[in-house]
């Protein structure tokens, strides 16, 4: 069964532009998940996605925003990068329901200069 | 969520088995204890969860106390692969709440 996929694996961009990052969950698996980590504050909650439909948002500002598609796919976007956003965007994908785990994309590195 | 405690680091000999303790005494009666590795520079991978009882798969065991407030993931018999830092996790994993909370974890090296 192939693994969690996310696209691109590294992208460099410019303060105040905007980026697209995308992630294929594996085959069955109708929760999408988004995580942020840093050197600094760790690994942190982005959103989540069940069905196209958000049902959990970490503490992030509306810069940051992601959406889900009927084939489960799914893409986060930020826009007006700031050089904070430097970070490794980690996906996720599970069968979204109780006692089910997650398993992880090999990630995103973002750089903004 | 509760909040947990975990070594900020151990160590371990090749083929020893490693013990990683994690104290999560505020942990509410539906959440379940996750354990996860993050090994350099990849994403986390998935190694074991229970709820009540002890559990067992092809890469650890899972010991949680009786009265849930603590656990210990067992690696048999750790190999210089299992270097990587390991997360605690308990969660609901249900619901609108479905989401991982990640701590600092435990580095643990294995050394040769």
């Amino acid at each position: 069964k192939a693994g969690v996929t996310q696209t691109p694996r590294y992208l460099i961009k410019t303060r105040g532009q905007q980026v697209t990052l995308s992630c294929s969950p594996i085959s069955g698996h109708r929760s999408v998940s988004w995580y942020q980590q840093t050197p600094g504050q760790g690994l942190q909650f982005l959103f989540e996605y069940f069905s196209e439909t958000q049902r959990n948002k970490g503490n992030f500002p509306g810069r940051f925003s992601g959406r889900q598609f009927s084939n489960s796919r799914s893409e986060m976007n930020v826009s007006t990068l700031e050089l904070g956003d430097s970070a490794l965007y980690l996906c996720a994908s599970s069968r979204g329901q109780v006692g089910y785990e997650q398993y992880f994309g090999p990630g995103t590195r973002l750089t903004v200069t | 969520d509760a909040k947990t405690t975990q070594p900020t680091s151990m160590d371990c000999a090749e083929g020893r088995a490693a013990n990683l303790p994690c104290n999560h005494s505020t942990i509410s009666g539906n959440e379940y204890v996750y354990w996860y590795r993050q090994i350099h520079s990849q994403g986390p991978q998935y190694i074991i969860h229970g709820l009540k009882n002890n559990e067992t798969n092809e890469m650890a065991s899972l010991i949680i106390t009786e009265d849930r407030k603590s656990s210990t993931l067992i690696l048999p018999h750790a190999t210089l692969r299992d270097t990587a830092v390991y997360y605690c996790i308990p969660t609901n994993s249900g619901g609108s709440n479905y989401k991982l909370t990640f701590g600092k974890g435990t580095l643990l090296t294995v050394n040769p």
